[in-house]
Formats: structure tokens, C-alpha cells, sequence
């Protein structure tokens, strides 16, 4: 099984901050990752998918890079609605979730 | 409006069965492969199961193989969990996602609110 593994879990920060979170994947995924945005008490939301493609309706401030075993989600900016769990997601194979960074207010 | 709203969670003894189930409403359905997916209280994401847009092809997650069945009605627009042989680190709420299609295939881009499932003694 493909393992991926988010840094840090826990993350401290203030709005206007820019946030970097980043996951690991035990083996090479190429691209096949998505990030999703979960709040307390609500269902995951896609934020990008294929490693850096944002989905619909989801603000720019949110970007996704890297390949192989290495990506990176970043907030560029980061707004109150932003405070939330953040999971990566591998579908290389079959599909798999990092244990997930949850964004806190500092 | 186009959403999935799950039904049938409840607690349960060890080694019962349940059955799942998740209405999907306001898009064709039988075009789109669906999925399972469990959180913890207050742990992570865990994929369970998925099943094609026929219900030929079905997957399952190493944890639930050969306990739980995933199946699909097109003609009602419902999915199915039948989960047998519950376990107590089986407790979870229960999600639906519909898979996208195209540049989204393999992503879970549709959620239900979920379905709370307790096993305990």
C-alpha cells in the first residue's frame, strides 16, 4: 500500500499568513494527488487535483505542486474561511489519505 | 439540487450486519463511479470501497475485504454498503463520493454529509 505522510499535523497561523503543508508518498505517485479541505462537521472538499490543478471554484490563494513523492499545498494569503484540516490524497493506485494538518488560529 | 445523503447508520454489536445506503439526486447517476469513504471520531480519512458506474467492478480497502459489499441500484439512483461481521474499530461516519470524470477521474469530488456508524457491545 502506498503510505503518504503530512507535515506538520498541526499548524499555527494568522490570517494574511502564507502556509505551506506538505506530504510525502512511501513510493513514486507521478501526479496523482488530490488536497481536500475538510471543516469540523462537514464532508471534505476538492481543492486540487492532479498535484497543482485547482478545481472549479476554489479561490487562487490555494495552489498545489510537486511529483514523484513530494508535493506541497500552499495558502497564499490566508483568510478565516481557511481555518480547516488539510488532506492529501493519492490515487496512483488504490486511494489512500495523509492523517491530515489542521490549521489552527495562532 | 445535486447532492447524496446517506441513510442507515446506527450502533450495533459486534458481529452484526448493516446496511448502508446514499441517494443521489440531480445528476445521472449511472454514468459515474461511486465510493466509500469512513472517518474516525476525530481521526482521518479511510477509503472503503468503490464500485463502477455498472456495478461490475468493485474495490475494496485491505480493513473491510471480504466483510463489506459495495453495490448500486441505477434505477433508484442509490449506492449500498452491506457491512457483515462488524467490528468495534469498524465505528465510523460514513461517507458517499461520486469519482469525476475526465481531468477529475479518480478524485472524490462530490461528498455526502455523512452516516454515523457505532459498533459497540
Amino acid at each position: 500500500d502506498i503510505r503518504l505522510t503530512q507535515s506538520p499535523s498541526t499548524l499555527s497561523a494568522s490570517v494574511g499568513d502564507r502556509l505551506t503543508i506538505t506530504c510525502r508518498a512511501s513510493q513514486n505517485i507521478n501526479t496523482w494527488l488530490a488536497w481536500y479541505q475538510q471543516k469540523r462537521g462537514k464532508a471534505p472538499k476538492l481543492l486540487i487535483y492532479k498535484a497543482s490543478n485547482l478545481q472549479s471554484g476554489v479561490p487562487s490563494r490555494f495552489s498545489g505542486s510537486g511529483s514523484g513523492t513530494e508535493f506541497t499545498l500552499t495558502i497564499s494569503s490566508l483568510q478565516p474561511d481557511d481555518f480547516a484540516t488539510y488532506y492529501c490524497q493519492q490515487y496512483n493506485g488504490d486511494w489512500t489519505f495523509g492523517q491530515g494538518t489542521r490549521v489552527e488560529i495562532k | 439540487q445535486v447532492q447524496l445523503v446517506e441513510s442507515g447508520g446506527a450502533v450495533v454489536q459486534p458481529g452484526k450486519s448493516l446496511r448502508l445506503s446514499c441517494a443521489a439526486s440531480a445528476f445521472n447517476f449511472g454514468t459515474y463511479t461511486m465510493h466509500w469513504v469512513r472517518q474516525s471520531p476525530g481521526k482521518g480519512l479511510d477509503w472503503v470501497a468503490s464500485v463502477s458506474y455498472d456495478g461490475t467492478i468493485t474495490f475494496y480497502g485491505d480493513s473491510v475485504k471480504g466483510r463489506f459489499t459495495i453495490s448500486r441500484d441505477n434505477s433508484r439512483n442509490t449506492l449500498f454498503l452491506h457491512m457483515t461481521r462488524l467490528r468495534l474499530e469498524d465505528t465510523s461516519l460514513y461517507y458517499c463520493a461520486r469519482e469525476g470524470y475526465g481531468t477529475h477521474l479518480r478524485t472524490f469530488e462530490m461528498w455526502g454529509q455523512g452516516t454515523m456508524v457505532t459498533v459497540s457491545s
